[in-house]
């Protein structure tokens, strides 16, 4: 199973909103509205931000927003903060009990 | 707050094997179903595994690339899970996270161990 598409790195100033990609197959992100994304500082244990492509666990503010269209997922973080600084990787169910994550996108807020 | 707190991780030669452990706290471990994720130096994150509980038959599913290596157990009375890892290579080296599988997304996750395989 390949691993899901991410960009390397992003980046925006404080206020700014920042798009990451996540493209796949019609195997996973295309085939299932079960898409996650995770932000991970290194050193601490990952986190989630968005799940069932869009929804917002309690606690994660309205700034993570999460979309799909086709085989391409996206995670936009709006009015960038300091504290979104971190590495950012998308996950997908690819069915038979199996996941993929993709390849991670490092986030600078400049 | 929930906790999940790996241990176990540790240099190890190829071929051996290592078995690493995930304490929770916080929840009710026995309705969860614990797993395994990992990052391997300079790349993403790969999933590894992860068990059902035993209300829903306890079986446990394999990423491709450890399949018939590793095995996921657990000990609901220890609010445990285990992953015990035989026939280890140099590329299973890897920050082992565990994790909780909550209908399609891991909603929990610990801070990792370290397990690197070299001779």
């Amino acid at each position: 199973q390949s691993a899901l598409t991410q960009p390397p790195s992003a980046s925006g100033s404080p206020g700014q909103s920042v798009t990451i990609s996540c493209t796949g197959t019609s195997s996973d992100v295309g085939g299932y509205n079960y898409v996650s994304w995770y932000q991970h500082h290194p050193g601490k244990a990952p986190k989630l931000m968005i799940y069932d492509v869009s929804k917002r666990p309690s606690g994660v503010p309205d700034r993570f927003s999460g979309s799909k269209s086709g085989n391409t997922a996206s995670l936009t973080v709006s009015g960038l903060q300091a504290e979104d600084e971190a590495d950012y990787y998308c996950s997908s169910y690819a069915g038979s009990d199996n996941y993929v994550f993709g390849t991670g996108t490092k986030v600078t807020v400049l | 707050e929930v906790q999940l707190v790996e241990s176990g991780g540790d240099l190890v030669k190829p071929g051996g094997s290592l078995r690493l452990s995930c304490v929770a706290s916080g929840f009710t471990f026995s309705i969860a179903w614990p797993g395994w994720v990992r990052q391997t130096p300079g790349k993403g994150l790969e999933w590894v595994g992860r068990i059902q509980r035993k209300s829903d038959g306890g079986a446990a599913d394999y990423a491709a690339p450890v399949k018939g290596r590793f095995t996921i157990s657990r000990d609901d009375s220890k609010n445990t899970v285990y992953l015990q890892m035989d026939s280890l290579r140099t590329e299973d080296t890897a920050v082992y996270y565990c994790t909780t599988e909550d209908w399609y997304k891991l909603n929990y996750w610990g801070r990792g161990t370290l397990v690197t395989v070299s001779s």
